[in-house]
Order: structure tokens, then C-alpha cells, then sequence
């Protein structure tokens, strides 16, 4: 029930080509969907997230597909540079018990490298 | 935003030994969570700690495996007891601001 699932596990793409990782998820509470970018040794960073009450939300190059009824929600990073090479994770997260959003449940990762 | 702060960053233990993790937050928050990272996995939550109250465990994780501490607002502890190299992970403190989730930079654990 609170399984988020991520694919690709890996992802190689040219510069300036684009990226799309996909996630489902299970539990129809989950009200919030961020995604997360990880460089290593560092902690993941918001990148982007959106709400289910709204298909599809867009920041500079990235952009997140949600499709509520299937229960998936996609990023795609267009224009993808070397840079953007680090591993993403897509989460789902609700409001409960005064948590605030904080109890997230992540997919598995997906590692995204873009070759110059 | 929210700045976290996690000693150490990385270390290398015996098994059988004890390890305590510390996370310090630049402003207070109700609630830190801490997260565990196994080797190119993903983040799973252990437990939430509140100030003033035990923490709360997530499935598969038990307080005397795992005991917490949060003394004040802006600090907690995440103690690995008993270590095995199975422990071996990346250890992340979080705190949620409004809809949003903020990571320190994680304590990297080798259990030798």
C-alpha cells in the first residue's frame, strides 16, 4: 500500500536530448509528489513536486506528468545537460499526524547520466 | 529553507560497537525524521522523533536497535547499537518546512 514504484533503474542520455523517469504508486491518501535529485555525498534536494489535483506542472526544464487516475507521475527534463547527471527519486508524501509532509516514501532511484 | 548539520559525516566502526549520529538544525522544527540509505538503494524512514515524547518506529526498525534522542528543537541523535555489516548505510536527517522535506548531508556508516 504505501510502495512508490520507479523506472528506469538507469538512464543514459546525449546532451540536449531528454530525460523521462516514470513512478506509480498505491496509496490513493498520498496528496503530495516531490521529486528528489541526490549528487554523491550530498542529501537528496527538492527539485521539483506537484499536487494530484493538477495534471502537469513546469520549472525551467523540468517538468512532472500526472496522471491521477492510473496513479503515475512522470519527470522529464528536456534540454539535458552533463550537469543533471546525479540519481533521482521520485517520493509520495501526506499530511498526517502533524508529520507535515515530512514522512516521505521513495521510489527506488533512478541513476541519470548525460553524456556530452 | 532549513540548513542541517549531521556529525560525522562518514566512519568506519567495529561490529558489535556503537555509533550515534548527530543532527543539528538551524532554526526549530516540531518534528526531525531519520532516514536510512543502503547502498544504492533508496531512502526508507526509520522513525520520527518529536520533542518531549518517544520516538515513532517505522515497520521493520526497533528503538533498542535504533534509540533516539531529541533533547530540544533544533537537535536530535540516531544511535546504530549492536552494529553489523549490515548496517553498513548512509544515515540522513530530515525536517519538513511547509510541503517541504530538507536532508542533511547524511553520516556514511561502514561496519567492518
Amino acid at each position: 500500500q504505501q510502495q512508490v514504484k520507479q523506472s528506469p533503474q538507469s538512464l543514459i542520455v546525449q546532451k540536449g536530448g531528454i530525460s523521462i523517469i516514470n513512478c506509480a504508486y498505491e496509496n490513493t491518501a498520498f496528496d503530495y509528489f516531490p521529486w528528489y535529485q541526490q549528487f554523491p555525498g550530498k542529501g537528496p534536494a527538492l527539485l521539483i513536486a506537484i499536487r494530484p489535483d493538477v495534471s502537469e506542472k513546469k520549472e525551467g526544464r523540468f517538468t512532472i506528468s500526472f496522471n491521477k487516475s492510473a496513479k503515475q507521475f512522470s519527470l522529464h527534463i528536456m534540454d539535458s545537460q552533463p550537469g543533471d547527471s546525479a540519481t533521482y527519486f521520485c517520493a509520495a508524501t501526506l499530511n498526517a499526524g502533524g508529520t507535515s509532509y515530512g514522512k516521505l516514501t521513495f521510489g527506488q532511484g533512478t541513476i541519470l547520466t548525460v553524456h556530452p | 529553507s532549513a540548513v542541517i548539520s549531521q556529525k560525522p559525516s562518514r566512519d568506519i566502526c567495529q561490529r558489535g560497537t556503537s555509533l550515534t549520529i548527530q543532527c543539528q538544525v538551524d532554526s526549530q522544527v516540531t518534528m526531525m525524521f531519520w532516514y536510512r540509505q543502503q547502498p544504492g538503494q533508496s531512502l526508507t524512514l526509520i522513525a520520527t522523533a518529536n520533542q518531549g515524547s518517544e520516538a515513532t518506529y517505522e515497520s521493520g526498525f526497533v528503538i533498542d536497535k535504533f534509540p533516539i534522542s531529541r533533547p530540544n528543537l533544533t537537535f536530535s541523535t540516531l544511535t546504530v547499537s549492536n552494529m553489523s555489516p549490515e548496517d553498513s548505510s548512509i544515515y540522513l536527517c530530515s525536517v519538513a518546512r511547509a510541503v517541504e522535506a530538507f536532508f542533511g548531508q547524511g553520516t556514511r556508516l561502514t561496519v567492518v
